[in-house]
């Protein structure tokens, strides 16, 4: 079945670098998803990874890919205080997106 | 310049008055979906229109229709609203749904305040 995993808070001093894990079950997913959402409002895609690739890096975001561990971790260099909110992996695999259930990330000053 | 936008941001209604929710998009995507969202949950596909093929989630309650009447544009009508529907619900919408297609972009959503 598709189920996808996150820990549910993660909570790092602003500077830092942050890293949010994710599990998947689908081996099948062509595409795994990174979005942001901030309070009241909707998702904002950071980043994606194709599942032929390990690795993606775009700015302060890199994003790991372990194919064989069905294992996406997103991490965020020299994280801000605007970058608290709730990051929610995602598959695409048979059938429209599988989402975890959110990883809120807290940046303290 | 926003891509997928949602009118209106909040909602209330009362209990059992029919509401209806909307969305447009200016990207020219074929597919556009519909999610439910509660607190501190992730979002839950009710159903996506690819073109003017509509496609139910089995779980989906009958109280959830959809209407799709152009590629712009998409509905979201909640006959009788129950406490229980009180929610954030989101568009999104993606070129396709096959490989390389299917990345999907949300508006903001509205949320939704059953009284």
């Amino acid at each position: 079945g598709e189920d996808v995993e996150q820990s549910l808070f993660l909570s790092v001093r602003e500077g830092d670098s942050s890293v949010i894990n994710c599990t998947y079950t689908d081996s099948s997913s062509t595409y795994l998803y990174w979005y942001k959402q901030e309070p009241g409002a909707g998702l904002q895609l950071l980043t994606y990874i194709f599942s032929n690739m390990d690795m993606k890096q775009d700015q302060r975001l890199t994003v790991l890919l372990n194919k064989k561990d069905k294992h996406l971790s997103l991490r965020i260099a020299d994280t801000q205080t605007g970058d608290s909110a709730i990051y929610f992996c995602a598959e695409a695999g048979r059938r429209a997106l599988t989402f975890g259930s959110g990883t809120r990330l807290q940046v303290q000053p | 310049d926003a891509m997928v936008i949602q009118n209106p941001r909040y909602q209330v209604t009362q209990f059992g008055k029919p509401v209806t929710l909307s969305c447009s998009q200016t990207l020219n995507h074929n597919v556009m979906y519909w999610y439910q969202q509660k607190s501190s949950q992730a979002p839950k596909l009710l159903f996506h229109y690819y073109d003017k093929d509509f496609n139910n989630e089995a779980d989906t309650p009958d109280n959830f229709q959809s209407r799709r009447p152009n590629t712009s544009f998409c509905f979201l009508d909640i006959r009788s609203p129950g406490l229980g529907d009180a929610a954030m619900y989101l568009c999104a919408t993606s070129r396709g749904v096959d490989r390389g297609t299917e990345t999907q972009y949300f508006g903001p959503g509205t949320r939704l305040l059953v009284l």
